[in-house]
């Protein structure tokens, strides 16, 4: 298995809503991460794991909670967002952290905040 | 200086040439080097690493670095319309925990 599993595909959702995005590999790969992605632009780290421990928080507002259940999945949980937060979110994983290894994308979760 | 650059494009090949991408980077202590390739609206794929200067190949891809310079390029062989996308440039530090990437250049094969 070389895949990076996301869920769900596209999620709206109002800006009093609770709602989490799921992230699985089984590629026995110990960091994964988070990417925000705003139209023609490049990837925006949000968060690193590495295993299981959260080690970058690039400043990322509260308002978006990282949660790193085992080795093989990563939650994003998301209240009360704004409007401007409607992205592409990415997950990826590597075999450790560090830019050293390629990373595996999974194929995004496009959120949109109404 | 934005820490790595890239063309924006968008950069049109006619079918069956090559098409050149570039990429520049400020910090000399950067270590690996990335090629990704994202569809619209789909998600990046690595398609080419490259940690040692030179040329490395992969079928219709040939990655070149130059540390000396501070750029990496991509050269993709015999261009086909599939080959439309963005790509990426990314790096890393020695010990950093994360990518950076650059804007990327829309490439555009004509057919």
């Amino acid at each position: 298995d070389t895949e990076v599993t996301q869920t769900p595909k596209h999620l709206v959702m109002g800006m009093t809503n609770k709602k989490s995005l799921k992230c699985e590999q089984h590629m026995g790969h110990r960091a994964m991460y988070w990417y925000k992605q705003k139209a023609k632009k490049p990837p925006e780290l949000m968060f690193v794991y590495s295993y299981e421990k959260l080690s970058i928080n690039e400043s990322v507002p509260s308002r978006f909670s990282p949660e790193c259940p085992n080795s093989s999945l990563l939650n994003l949980h998301l209240h009360a967002l704004q409007p401007e937060d409607s992205a592409l979110y990415l997950c990826a994983s590597s075999q450790r952290a560090g830019g050293d290894y390629g990373y595996t994308f999974g194929s995004g979760t496009r959120l949109t905040v109404v | 200086q934005k820490e790595v650059e890239q063309n924006s494009g968008p950069l049109s090949v006619p079918e069956g040439a090559i098409a050149s991408l570039n990429c520049t980077y400020s910090d000399r202590v950067s270590q690996s080097f990335f090629w990704y390739r994202q569809y619209s609206g789909k998600s990046p794929e690595l398609i080419m690493s490259i940690y040692s200067n030179g040329d490395k190949e992969d079928g219709r891809f040939t990655a070149q670095l130059n540390k000396a310079s501070q750029y990496v390029s991509l050269l993709i062989r015999d261009s086909q319309p599939s080959d439309s996308a963005t790509y990426l440039c990314a790096l890393s530090l020695s010990g950093n925990e994360k990518l950076t990437f650059g804007t990327g250049t829309r490439l555009t094969i004509i057919p």
